[in-house]
């Protein structure tokens, strides 16, 4: 199985900070990483998907960047309604993985 | 706009088989273009993909569920349904139905970008 280790953790930054999340695969994937926002008790929604293009409907402060191995989710100006967890997901292969998500909480 | 809905029993006991449906609307299942995914997530956790059919009724799982799982396809009824035999406590999980693009020109590859809302499993005697 390919491994996606995400970090960090969780986070904890003002509104209007930068921030940015990682997400590392044990081998390459080319472009093929999604990510996704889970707000409490609800299902994941798609952000980003192909590592960098935006999915309809999704504000233009995240973007994404990344091929290979390594790949970053970045929020350019935190908002409230952010405050959400994030994952990352491959799926250049069988069984698509998950990263272990990332908190993102406001200071 | 497409929509999935999850349904099935709230409860079940270590031993027994765990039973989940999945309704489709606004998209028909045999249009034949995704991979239509069961995905859990244990309480508190990350995300586990558990599998997936087509149209076709082809199937893929994840090793990590040592052949429990099965996923199937009722296209008169537009639902995809999984099955978990041998159920323990380390079952209990949400479990998410959700929607991937056959063609990576759409979504690329394995994007999920429609989810169900979620069911509760919780597997206690």
């Amino acid at each position: 199985d390919i491994q996606v280790t995400q970090s960090p953790s969780s986070v904890s930054a003002s509104v209007g900070d930068r921030v940015t999340i990682t997400c590392r695969a044990s081998e390459g994937i080319s472009n093929w990483l999604a990510w996704y926002q889970q707000k409490a008790g609800k299902a994941p929604e798609l952000l980003i998907y192909a590592a960098s293009t935006l999915h309809s409907g999704v504000p233009s402060r995240f973007s994404g960047t990344g091929s290979g191995t390594d790949f970053t989710l970045t929020i350019s100006s935190l908002q409230p309604e952010d405050v959400a967890t994030y994952f990352c997901q491959q799926g250049n292969d069988f069984p698509w993985t998950f990263g272990q998500g990332t908190r993102v909480e406001i200071k | 706009q497409v929509q999935l809905q999850e349904s099935g029993p709230g409860l079940v006991k270590p031993s027994q088989s765990l039973s989940l449906t999945c309704t489709v609307s606004g998209d028909s299942i045999s249009s034949g273009d995704h991979y239509w995914s069961w995905i859990r997530q244990h309480p508190g956790k990350g995300l586990e993909w558990i599998g997936y059919v087509k149209y076709s009724g082809a199937t893929h799982y994840n090793p990590s569920l040592t052949s429990r799982a099965s996923i199937s396809v009722d296209r008169s009824k537009n639902q995809l349904s999984l099955m978990l035999t041998s159920v323990t406590a380390a079952d209990t999980a949400v479990y998410y139905c959700a929607r991937a693009s056959l063609n990576v020109d759409d979504y690329g590859a394995g994007s999920l970008v429609f989810w169900g809302q979620g069911s509760l499993v919780t597997v206690s005697s």
